[in-house]
């Protein structure tokens, strides 16, 4: 089946600092999404991707869809202490199920 | 207050015992989906439904169930329970599954932290 591998798994950075991660796919995806987690709460949409080479900014995040389809990164620039949380990456293949599937996270930690 | 309701948020069950963790949304939102949360594994997909009367397996399917006999209510039910399905379990629904539904993301419950013990 179709599987994502996110990197870094965590980081741990000093405030101001900016943040990069990223997902590939073994296969292509139509759609790439990027979700925060806090602790104790489900993941929040930060930013969807639809076309190969979109770049989209939500205040001080930056994504991309890659032009392969296969891989997406998410930055985060300036980073401040309400910045961590659990970053993850989902993607939807071809199928019209609806179906997210998900990389393992990016743990973020940011020392003030 | 609108969005996606899970109940409930803590249960701790000995193994064998069954259990039906439920799931509600009051935004009319056609698509339900079930991930369970393990570390280092992101959200893996158990069960989906397109719509009142239709569900799906997805990536982990085996030990759960689910039915979907309303627009506003997915449970999940877990018919024997092993140590192996302790995990964080999350509910998340969305308008319907074309791309306009996808703008908004999926709405997700809070979650339910389920231990076997």
């Amino acid at each position: 089946g179709q599987q994502l591998n996110q990197s870094p798994q965590s980081m741990f950075i000093q405030e101001g600092e900016d943040v990069s991660m990223n997902c590939t796919s073994s296969s292509i995806f139509n759609t790439w999404l990027w979700y925060k987690q806090e602790p104790g709460e489900g993941p929040v949409l930060l930013i969807a991707l639809y076309k190969a080479g979109e770049l989209t900014s939500n205040g001080r995040l930056t994504a991309q869809f890659g032009i392969t389809r296969k891989d997406s990164f998410l930055n985060i620039s300036a980073s401040i202490p309400s910045d961590v949380g659990i970053y993850f990456c989902a993607g939807r293949g071809s199928s019209n199920t609806g179906k997210l599937i998900f990389g393992q996270g990016t743990t973020l930690q940011v020392k003030p | 207050n609108a969005g996606v309701t899970q109940t409930p948020k803590f249960q701790v069950l000995k193994t064998g015992q069954s259990m039906t963790l439920q799931c509600a949304q009051d935004m009319n939102h056609e698509y339900m989906s079930w991930y369970r949360q393990d570390p280092g594994m992101g959200l893996r997909l158990i069960h989906y439904s397109v719509g009142a009367g239709i569900t799906d397996q997805g990536e982990v399917p085996n030990g759960y169930n689910v039915s979907r006999s309303t627009t506003e209510d997915f449970p999940l039910r877990l018919l024997s329970a092993a140590p192996s399905q302790t995990s964080v379990y999350f509910c998340a629904s969305t308008r319907n599954i074309g791309q306009a539904a996808l703008a908004n993301g999926y709405t997700f419950g809070s979650g339910t932290r389920l231990t076997i013990v």
